[in-house]
């Protein structure tokens, strides 16, 4: 394995207005793959998940993401971002055959502003 | 759902101490748990993975005789850091799976545990 690359850092964004956070991955294998929310001294909770079957996939609080083999990526998505959506967002990537752990993206800060 | 806590949330501790931090899976049984290592703004990096009852695999460049791991239970596993120093103060993370169906399960992550090391 293989790496798991969110090229943006940061991402400010005003209130209501449409956001995508982007992950690119390599991998030679077969993968699932994940995008987790981190508020400030918690652990990570789980927005949503691709294992198989339909590309787009929704999660919870409004964000779907969408699986692109050829392109190896995975972006997630939000048509309309609330103050409450101001996190860090990892993207991450299980093997299929390693164990099941994870490499986790460097994560991208969502910034929302009034 | 599936819940992960870690104990202690947060603890500070002097140079030279160790320090033990569990992992609890509170409704499932957790076959395999992985221990995160993450650094203020920087992502989560694994440090190991312990399946119940075996040795830890540790990931290249974690000491295993610094962090030690045990997965004694299906619902517990502790990291313990040995002669603990300033550069081990970090955010640890545990995620704990449940193997036993034999399809893919998440992992589902504990809060975390701020270590301070004086």
């Amino acid at each position: 394995a293989q790496s798991v690359t969110q090229l943006d850092s940061q991402v400010p964004v005003f209130e209501e207005a449409p956001v995508e956070l982007r992950c690119n991955y390599s991998s030679s294998v077969s993968v699932y793959l994940f995008w987790y929310v981190q508020y400030p001294n918690q652990g990570l909770q789980l927005l949503l998940k691709y294992l198989s079957g339909s590309t787009l996939v929704k999660g919870i609080n409004g964000f779907e993401a969408e699986f692109n083999k050829s392109q190896t990526s995975f972006h997630l998505r939000k048509p309309s971002v609330h103050i409450s959506d101001t996190a860090e967002y990892f993207c991450a990537v299980s093997e299929l055959g390693q164990g099941f752990s994870f490499i986790f993206g460097k994560g991208t800060r969502l910034l929302v502003k009034p | 759902g599936a819940v992960v806590s870690q104990h202690p949330s947060w603890v500070i501790c002097k140079s030279g101490t160790s320090v033990k931090i569990e992992c609890r899976s509170l409704d499932f049984q957790a076959t395999t748990m992985f221990w995160y290592r993450q650094f203020p703004k920087q992502s989560l990096m694994l440090m190991a993975t312990s399946n119940e009852g075996s040795k830890a695999t540790y990931e290249q460049g974690v000491e295993k005789d610094k962090f030690l791991i045990n997965h004694a239970s299906l619902t517990l596993s502790t990291l313990t850091v040995t002669s603990a120093h300033p550069e081990d103060s970090s955010f640890y993370i545990c995620s704990a799976r449940d193997g036993t169906s034999g399809s893919y399960n998440e992992q589902f992550f504990g809060p975390g545990t701020r270590l301070t090391v004086l």
